[in-house]
């Protein structure tokens, strides 16, 4: 358990519905990062935040994803109008980058969505 | 496009026999770090290496560090079938990574 935690774990869902995933990170960690993984692949870099500011998006974050974190704590990811495409692994890392830190991601254990 | 490439893609041994898997990288790095992830799990942290560092070692794990080269090997000896794992390797500010090297340690 690295700290980092993710709900649910399981998601099934039938196209064209819209999801949530909540990621809890490590609490004195300003930097959340979400990734998507398929199979046999490494995870893809979504986006990432720096406390409640959403600094960077990747353009496979397309116009049906969008990711908060109001408080600078806990994020959220949501897909709308789910696709088969979107079936994957989501990841959520948090770090905590400074002058004695070398910004390790820890991860959590990920949310499983299936699209039918 | 990655910024850590492992190699081999698959690597498949007998139990007790030894494990290296190779990264290696484009640009410049500060740090590379190298995480296990277990079939449907997240990724875990293995152990990170410095770039001023050539060589570190965490139990059964010898990282090396070849900045001229632009590459880093893991080695895992005395492997366990509980090693069977995918592993990958990428520079903590970096948000991209490879596809893993897919290790199966067999009984």
């Amino acid at each position: 358990d690295t700290g980092v935690s993710q709900d649910p774990r399981h998601k099934i869902t039938k196209r064209g519905q819209n999801v949530t995933f909540r990621c809890d990170p490590i609490s004195e960690h300003n930097r959340l990062y979400w990734y998507r993984q398929t199979l046999g692949q490494g995870p893809e870099f979504l986006t990432y935040f720096q406390n409640e500011a959403q600094l960077e998006k990747s353009r496979l974050l397309s116009d049906r994803f969008s990711a908060e974190r109001p408080k600078g704590s806990f994020s959220t990811l949501e897909i709308q109008r789910t696709e088969q495409g979107d079936s994957a692994m989501y990841l959520c890392a948090s770090s905590l980058p400074g002058r004695n830190s070398y910004n390790e991601q820890f991860f959590g254990p990920g949310t499983r969505l299936t699209v039918l | 496009s990655q910024q850590g490439e492992e190699d081999p893609q698959a690597l498949s041994i007998q139990e007790g026999e030894n494990a290296t898997m190779n990264c290696s990288y484009k640009t410049s790095i500060n740090n590379l770090q190298w995480y296990r992830q277990n079939s449907g799990r997240g990724l875990v942290h293995l152990i990170l290496i410095r770039s001023n560092e050539r060589e570190k070692h965490s139990g059964r794990l010898r990282v090396t560090l070849d900045t001229s080269k632009k590459s880093s090997s893991l080695l895992i000896t005395a492997s366990r079938a509980a090693d069977t794992a995918s592993y990958f390797c990428a520079e903590p500010n970096d948000m991209r990574f490879g596809a893993g090297t897919r290790l199966t340690v067999k009984p």
